[in-house]
Formats: structure tokens, sequence, C-alpha cells
């Protein structure tokens, strides 16, 4: 069965500081993996997937197949940053089956 | 631009009634699905279709139905509201290829007491 972990419910962050959100997956084929952002009072979009290899609002994220994970990653933390974000896997030729992690929250503190 | 569109947004039930969310979507996409959202667990799969007339089950499809008579319309049914199903529901929708973007509506959150 494929799963999505990631580990922390809960992340603060100074302004200016790196961020990083953890993400670990399983999954015995080649996934396709992406993360997906929630600010408050909007609705959930796609804030970049691992095949496109781009970088939005400042963010990346690698995938490492050897670490099972797919990170992501800023630099200098800004305050717009705040909001919930999901790692999301899917497994086949189509993204009507995502499965979810259980998202991390991310407050950046002035 | 409406995307996908949700109905209604809020919604309180009573225990063992019945109703059914709305999800319409315009831009010609394939794939539809509904989700939960719950504290602490992120996102759950309850239903998704394929293509008009075809329909699935996902993690959590107990208490719920759907069809998909058009490409645009893909509606949940709650067929006796549980408390358990307290939630936010969400729908999305998203054409074909592994690698493309699931576009979500803006949820309905659901009481049911």
């Amino acid at each position: 069965a494929q799963r999505v972990t990631q580990p922390e419910k809960l992340l603060s962050v100074f302004k200016g500081a790196p961020v990083e959100l953890k993400c670990n997956y399983s999954y015995s084929g080649s996934p396709e993996l992406f993360w997906y952002v929630q600010y408050s009072r909007q609705r959930l979009q796609l804030l970049l997937r691992h095949i496109s290899r781009e970088s939005i609002k400042g963010f990346t994220a690698d995938l490492n197949k050897g670490e099972t994970s797919f990170h992501l990653k800023k630099p200098f933390a800004q305050e717009e940053d705040s909001a919930m974000y999901y790692c999301a896997l899917s497994s086949n030729f189509g993204n009507e089956k995502l499965t979810f992690g259980t998202g991390t929250r991310l407050t950046i503190i002035p | 631009n409406a995307g996908v569109t949700q109905t209604p947004k809020f919604q309180v039930l009573k225990t063992g009634q019945s109703m059914t969310l709305q999800c319409a979507q315009d831009m010609n996409h394939e794939y539809m699905s509904w989700y939960r959202q719950d504290p602490g667990m992120g996102l759950r799969l309850i239903h998704y279709s394929v293509g008009a007339g075809i329909t699935d089950q996902g993690e959590v499809p107990n208490g719920y139905n759907v069809s998909r008579s058009t490409t645009e319309d893909f509606p949940l049914r709650l067929l006796s509201a549980a408390p358990s199903q307290t939630s936010v529901y969400f729908c999305a929708s998203s054409t074909t290829g592994g690698d493309t973007e699931a576009f979500f509506g803006q949820g309905t959150r659901l009481t049911v007491v």
C-alpha cells in the first residue's frame, strides 16, 4: 500500500530563516510527487510537482528515491509562506487518486 | 474561470438525514474525486471517477454514494448522516497524466449533530 508521511504537524520558523518541510513516501513503483498548499481561507492548490523540477515562490523539492523522500525547502522564509502544506503522491497516470500526507502547518514568526 | 465549484459551503445535518453535496467543473476534466479532510488525518479519498458513467471507491467510501452522469458534475450523497461524517469535503478535478495538477473546490464544511 502506498503511504505519505509528514512527521511534523506544526512547524514555526522565523522570517528570513530557512524552511524544510519533510515528506517521506512508500510506494513500490515510480511515484509522481506533489506539494499542495492551503493558505488561510483559500482552496487547496498545487505548489510544485517533482517532474517539472521548478521553483515556485522560492520553494524547491527534490525527489530522493534512495531515501524515498520529497522534502520541501526554501532558503529564506517569508510571512506569506504561513499555510498548511500537504505532500501528495499519485501512483498512476492520472490524479484521480491522490494519497496525501497528514499535512504540516507552517507558521512564519515575524 | 469558475474552475471547481462546490455547494453548499456549510451544512448542518441531523443524524439520519440525507443530503447531496454538489460539485461541478467547467474545465472538461475527465477525472473527478471527493476527499474528506479531518484534523490530523490529512485528505482521504472517498470516491473517484475517470469519466462519465465510471466511478470507483477510494479509501473511505462507506456511507457515501456517487454518480457521474455528465463530465461536469460529480455529486456526493450521504444516505444516512452520522456524526463520524462531520468533516470538510473537497471535490477535485484533473485531466489525464500522472504529473498534471488537481484543481480543488473551496470545500464544504459539514456538521452532523
